[in-house]
């Protein structure tokens, strides 16, 4: 296990249009987090898992955006409708339990035109 | 959810010299203080970390404290580096909170040589 892995690392797609990334985090983790993360900005929390159960999403996540976590292994997060403001990286990232080490994908860079 | 705050958002130190940023969160429930790093163009890495219970830890050159009365906790990086250049997030915790790892802007160290 090589740590946490996100594809793609880079996407550019024209606004209006729906794009889906996927992270894969280390096997035995429980925990998974999404973030996202704009230019001068620390990690901006979007959403987090426990196993397959998406237990918390943030107040700032419109209804454009979506995530899954089938069986608690790999997690989508799919943006629709894609807004030029919706351009940053996001960021993956997992944990064994709470309040531990979160471990941080390479991330996917959005850039919507 | 919790509030953090870094200061300063940049700082900028003669290699062999100190430095110290400091954070600021407003969860008195929040029980698990991380820094993370991260490099230009990499993913956010952690350094060091300290719970609640405890006041201090020290790894190498690298030191936080923590202060949960006044709710603080403050970086330390003796002897800095060329390689200590990079972006700094602290990244309070709270066990049961809703926002899971919630970042703070950044502070961006810069070692001068």
């Amino acid at each position: 296990d090589t740590g946490v892995s996100q594809d793609p690392r880079h996407k550019i797609t024209k606004r209006g249009q729906n794009v889906t990334f996927r992270c894969d985090p280390i096997s035995e983790h429980n925990r998974l987090y999404w973030y996202r993360q704009t230019l001068g900005q620390g990690p901006e929390f979007l959403t987090y898992f426990q196993n397959e159960a998406q237990l918390e999403k943030s107040r700032l996540l419109s209804d454009r955006f979506s995530a899954e976590r089938p069986k608690g292994s790999f997690s989508t997060l799919e943006i629709q409708r894609t807004e030029q403001g919706d351009s940053a990286m996001y960021l993956c990232a997992s944990s064994f339990v709470l309040d531990t080490e979160a471990f941080f994908g390479q991330g996917t860079r959005l850039t919507v035109v | 959810g919790e509030n953090v705050e870094q200061h300063p958002s940049t700082l900028s130190v003669q290699e062999g010299d100190s430095a110290v940023i400091k954070c600021t969160y407003s969860d008195s429930a929040s029980n698990y203080f991380p820094w993370y790093k991260q490099e230009l163009g990499k993913r956010p890495q952690l350094i060091i970390d300290i719970r609640s219970n405890v006041g201090e830890k020290k790894d190498q050159r690298i030191a936080v404290t923590l202060n949960k009365t006044a709710k603080h906790f403050s970086l330390h990086i003796t002897e800095t580096q060329p390689e200590d250049s990079a972006v700094y997030f602290c990244a309070p915790f709270t066990r049961g909170g809703a926002d899971g790892l919630t970042f703070g802007k950044g502070t961006h160290l810069i070692i001068q040589p």
